[in-house]
């Protein structure tokens, strides 16, 4: 199978523009996350889609927003881009659809600079 | 508010130790608890995972213990490789959600 899949996996923007970045999880996997990761910050949770639902949120402005289709391919937004939003971020697919038993799978994550 | 902590945030041993990767959390009523290995600039990939009934999983050279009482978990790499030099991170899961909740990560540097 193949894995989790991102794209694209580097951008360049700046300060006031807005970006979608991708994400396709494994074949048959439900349930997308979305991370951001910062030096500074770690690793932080975004969000999580099952079935077209945003099931969780993490402590992110609403300038972060996303959205999952009925293939499961996931895309998150962020309008009005600022500095501090340059980092990697990574996306996970998971199939377990009762719950958080199994792993996530990771994907390689889409870098964003922001200028 | 979880919070989970790593220590030490960087190691360097000599090929062939065995070493042991620290991971604590505050709150002990956790659903699950992952160790994960992050190669520069790139995804992560998930090592161990134990459920919250278990005490310990293994997988070749690897050992993941878990003590929820004490707030601890553990990750034991056998015979290091220059190959293990990686980011360790561990993250735990408060409810059936996929929100993980991740530790700052430890630097691991296996010299040859």
């Amino acid at each position: 199978k193949a894995g989790v899949t991102q794209t694209p996996r580097y951008l360049i923007k700046t300060r006031g523009q807005q970006v979608t970045l991708s994400c396709s999880p494994i074949s048959g996997h439900r349930s997308v996350s979305w991370y951001q990761q910062t030096p500074g910050q770690g690793l932080q949770f975004l969000f999580e889609y099952f079935s077209e639902t945003q099931r969780n949120k993490g402590n992110f402005p609403g300038r972060f927003s996303g959205r999952q289709f009925s293939n499961s391919r996931s895309e998150m937004n962020v309008s009005t881009l600022e500095l501090g939003d340059s980092a990697l971020y990574l996306c996970a697919s998971s199939f377990d659809p009762r719950g958080g038993k199994e792993t996530q799978y990771f994907g390689p994550g889409t870098r964003l600079l922001v200028l | 508010k979880q919070e989970v902590t790593q220590i030490p945030a960087a190691l360097s041993v000599p090929e062939g130790e065995n070493l042991v990767l620290n991971c604590s959390f505050t709150d002990s009523a956790i659903y699950n608890l992952q160790w994960f290995r992050q190669d520069p600039g790139k995804g992560l990939t998930s090592l161990l995972l134990i459920q919250s009934s278990q005490r310990e999983q293994t997988s070749g050279r690897l050992n993941a213990s878990l003590d929820k009482s004490s707030g601890r978990s553990t990750l034991y790499i056998a015979a290091s490789q220059p190959g293990d030099s990686a980011t360790y991170l561990c993250a735990v899961r408060m409810d059936s959600s996929y929100k993980l909740i991740f530790g700052s990560g430890t630097r691991l540097l296996v010299r040859p």
